[in-house]
């Protein structure tokens, strides 16, 4: 089975601080996605990669910037973290382009910022 | 018009029962269909795919698909505990590039 690995449970950080969130993939998928996920507005796309060193913007990708620089690791950035990105990020990947097969995602970061 | 629309719930059915979650969708040019179930605190895990008009079956959930009507529901026979849960529905678009794009959910209580 894939297995996706999203480093932290829990996070809690101060308004302002840079924030790492990293996601690792077992299986070689291509292809890596960050949501969010919050209560009446389910999952939201943040930014995904088809490829290493290549990016796209999801629906909500402003105050956050990605890193993936190896195949395996997808790397959220919070670059001043702010009350309202407090969430669940969910990190997910898969192996066909858009997912056809379907995504598999990591357990989830619960992330507060106060 | 949201792209993927669910009834958010509570659905409330008994144990034994046949569950019905129903998810309309908004993009007529949409191939691929998915039904993922997450438990309170944890992440969505994939139940069922669809892609072609009909019904797929696997195990107690049936999922049905009506393209034209622009519909895709999930059946769950013989309701137990176990199934109380959030459904997502995910619908494989394209606008410009491919990604899954989710309803909010519907919440799920089995009542023995």
């Amino acid at each position: 089975d894939v297995k996706v690995t999203q480093s932290s449970r829990y996070l809690v950080k101060r308004t302002g601080e840079k924030v790492f969130l990293e996601c690792v993939q077992d299986m070689d998928h291509e292809n890596m996605f960050w949501y969010r996920q919050d209560p009446g507005l389910g999952l939201r796309l943040i930014y995904f990669s088809y490829d290493v060193k290549m990016k796209e913007k999801g629906d909500i990708p402003e105050g956050y910037s990605v890193s993936r620089e190896k195949k395996e690791r997808f790397s959220l950035i919070l670059e001043s973290a702010s009350t309202n990105q407090t969430s669940m990020y969910l990190c997910a990947s898969s192996l066909s382009p858009g997912g056809s097969n379907g995504y598999t995602f990591g357990s989830g970061t619960r992330l507060t910022v106060v | 018009q949201k792209e993927v629309e669910q009834n958010s719930g509570p659905l409330s059915v008994p144990e034994g029962a046949i569950a019905s979650l129903n998810c309309t969708y908004s993009d007529r040019g949409s191939q691929s269909f998915f039904w993922y179930r997450q438990y309170s605190g944890k992440s969505p895990e994939l139940i069922m795919f669809i892609y072609s008009n009909g019904d797929k079956e696997d195990g107690r959930f049936t999922a049905q698909l009506n393209k034209a009507s622009q519909y895709v529901s999930l059946l769950i026979r013989d309701s137990q505990p176990s199934d109380s849960a959030t459904y997502l529905c995910a619908v494989l678009s394209n606008f410009g590039n491919e990604k899954l794009t989710f309803g909010t959910g519907t919440r799920l209580t089995i009542i023995p």
